[in-house]
C-alpha cells in the first residue's frame, strides 16, 4: 500500500504571512497524482490543489501553491498571505493507480493568528 | 445540483445496534466510496464501488456492509455496532480513474456507547 506522511501535526502562522505544510509519500508508480484537501471546523472536505507527477511545473491555485520534488517524494503546500479563513486541518492524499483508493496523511492543523 | 448528500449528520448507537448511513450523489459519478476519519489517523477507506452492482473492500472493511443498486446511492450498513466504530464517516464520489478528485459529503459523526 502507498503511504503518505505529514510530520507536522500542528502549525501556526500570522495573518498575511506565508506558511508551508509538509508531505512526503511513497509510491511505486511512475505516473501519479497528488492532492491537498482542506477540512475547516465545519468538517467539509474541500479540494485545495492537485499536482500531476509527470508535469514539471508546480501547481498553483491563487494563494495556494505546491513545491513538488519528485525525486525526494515530497509534496509541500505553501499558503501565501494567510487569512483567518485558512484555519483548518489540511490533508495530503495520494490515489492508487486506478484511482479507486486514496491514501491520506494524518493531517496538519493550521492556526492563523490575527 | 446538491453534490454528495449524507444522512444523518449525527448518530448515537448502543453497542450491538444496527444502522444504515445513507449517501446519494446527483453528479452521475460511477465511483463512490466510504471513508472513516479518526484522530491522528487521517481518512481510511472502508468500501468502494466502481459502478452499480460492483463493490469492493478497502483498508478497513470489517463490521461494515455495502451495496450499490443504483448509480446514485451507496449506503453503508453497520450490522452490530461496536465502540471501535465511533468515528466520523465520509461518503465520496468521482467519475473514476486516476487523477480525478473525490467529492465529499459533509460527514456523519457516529458515537457507539
Amino acid at each position: 500500500a502507498q503511504t503518505v506522511t505529514q510530520s507536522q501535526p500542528e502549525m501556526s502562522v500570522q495573518e498575511a504571512e506565508t506558511v508551508t505544510l509538509s508531505c512526503t509519500y511513497d509510491t511505486s508508480e511512475s505516473d501519479y497524482y497528488l492532492f491537498w484537501y482542506k477540512q475547516p471546523p465545519s468538517r467539509q472536505m474541500i479540494l485545495v490543489i492537485r499536482q500531476e507527477a509527470y508535469k514539471q511545473q508546480n501547481a498553483t491555485e491563487n494563494r495556494f501553491s505546491v513545491n513538488f520534488q519528485k525525486a525526494a517524494k515530497s509534496f509541500s503546500l505553501k499558503i501565501s498571505d494567510s487569512q483567518l479563513g485558512d484555519a483548518a486541518m489540511y490533508f495530503c492524499a495520494s490515489p492508487s493507480n486506478t484511482g479507486n483508493q486514496f491514501y491520506f496523511g494524518t493531517g496538519t492543523s493550521l492556526t492563523v493568528i490575527p | 445540483n446538491a453534490g454528495v448528500t449524507q444522512t444523518p449528520k449525527f448518530q448515537v448507537l448502543k453497542t450491538g445496534q444496527s444502522m444504515t448511513l445513507q449517501c446519494a450523489q446527483d453528479m452521475n459519478h460511477e465511483y463512490m466510496s466510504w471513508y472513516r476519519q479518526d484522530p491522528g489517523m487521517g481518512l481510511r477507506l472502508i468500501h468502494y464501488s466502481v459502478g452499480a452492482g460492483i463493490t469492493d473492500q478497502g483498508e478497513v472493511p470489517n463490521g461494515y456492509n455495502v451495496s450499490r443498486s443504483t448509480t446514485e446511492d451507496f449506503p453503508l450498513r453497520l450490522l452490530s455496532a461496536a465502540p471501535s466504530q465511533t468515528s466520523v464517516y465520509f461518503c465520496a464520489s468521482s467519475y473514476g480513474g486516476q487523477g480525478l478528485p473525490l467529492h465529499f459529503g459533509n460527514g456523519t459523526r457516529l458515537t457507539v456507547t
